[in-house]
């Protein structure tokens, strides 16, 4: 079995500071990692992925995140946020190893603070 | 058009009353799936398909029954609406290969 743990519900941050959302998983296998950004009233939209090869994945709109295996954690950072990242940030994990579904952590709410 | 759409958007229902949730995807995926958000819980897996004739349940299927029409269509129906089924519930699809999940915009359901 497979589980996502986001360590902090809520996260309030000082725009142009910066901020890192915590994820920790827990899987037998090999996993691929995701996070997922929902602005307020729309949908999920992928941020970046961890699949294979370099543990420091880069994505849209300046976030990266580092997967650390020995650590189990997926840990999401950006070094300046602005308003506009005011959103709720999802961790998720898919092993597809006798699972072949997506499992997300229960999201952060980051808050920028002008 | 967006690659994933939801109808409809939002819906107010009786208890008792039995509704249904549609989906429909524009990106030729076999994989699709409906979801559930509640607030502080995250999103929660109720029902996915490989393909036409391929159904699964999820980790909180109960009370809740799928309809793979075709492939690019995919309903959830809640026989018997009851008010805790109130929530935002979200469709995603997912090619065979690769791992990125779309997701449709939500069909936001209230159970009064």
């Amino acid at each position: 079995a497979q589980s996502v743990t986001q360590l902090d519900s809520q996260v309030p941050v000082f725009e142009e500071a910066p901020v890192e959302l915590r994820c920790n998983y827990s899987s037998s296998v090999s996993v691929y990692l995701f996070w997922y950004v929902q602005y307020p009233n729309q949908g999920l939209q992928l941020l970046l992925k961890y699949l294979s090869g370099s543990t420091l994945v880069k994505g849209i709109n300046g976030f990266e995140a580092e997967f650390n295996k020995s650590q189990t954690s997926f840990h999401l950072r950006k070094p300046s946020v602005h308003i506009r990242d005011t959103a709720e940030y999802f961790c998720a994990v898919y092993s597809g190893a006798g699972s072949y579904q997506l499992t997300f952590g229960k999201g952060t709410k980051l808050s920028v603070i002008p | 058009d967006a690659d994933v759409t939801q109808t409809p958007r939002n819906r107010i229902t009786k208890t008792g009353k039995r509704i249904m949730l549609e989906c429909s995807q524009t990106k030729g995926h076999d994989r699709m799936y409906w979801y559930r958000q509640d607030p502080g819980l995250g999103l929660r897996l109720i029902y996915y398909s490989f393909d036409v004739k391929d159904i699964n349940k999820g980790e909180i299927s109960d009370g809740y029954s799928v309809s793979r029409q075709a492939q690019a269509k995919f309903s959830l129906s809640l026989e018997s609406a009851i008010p805790n089924q109130t929530a935002l519930y979200f469709c995603a699809t997912r090619d065979r290969e690769g791992y990125g999940y779309t997701f449709g915009s939500g069909t936001r359901l209230t159970v009064v």
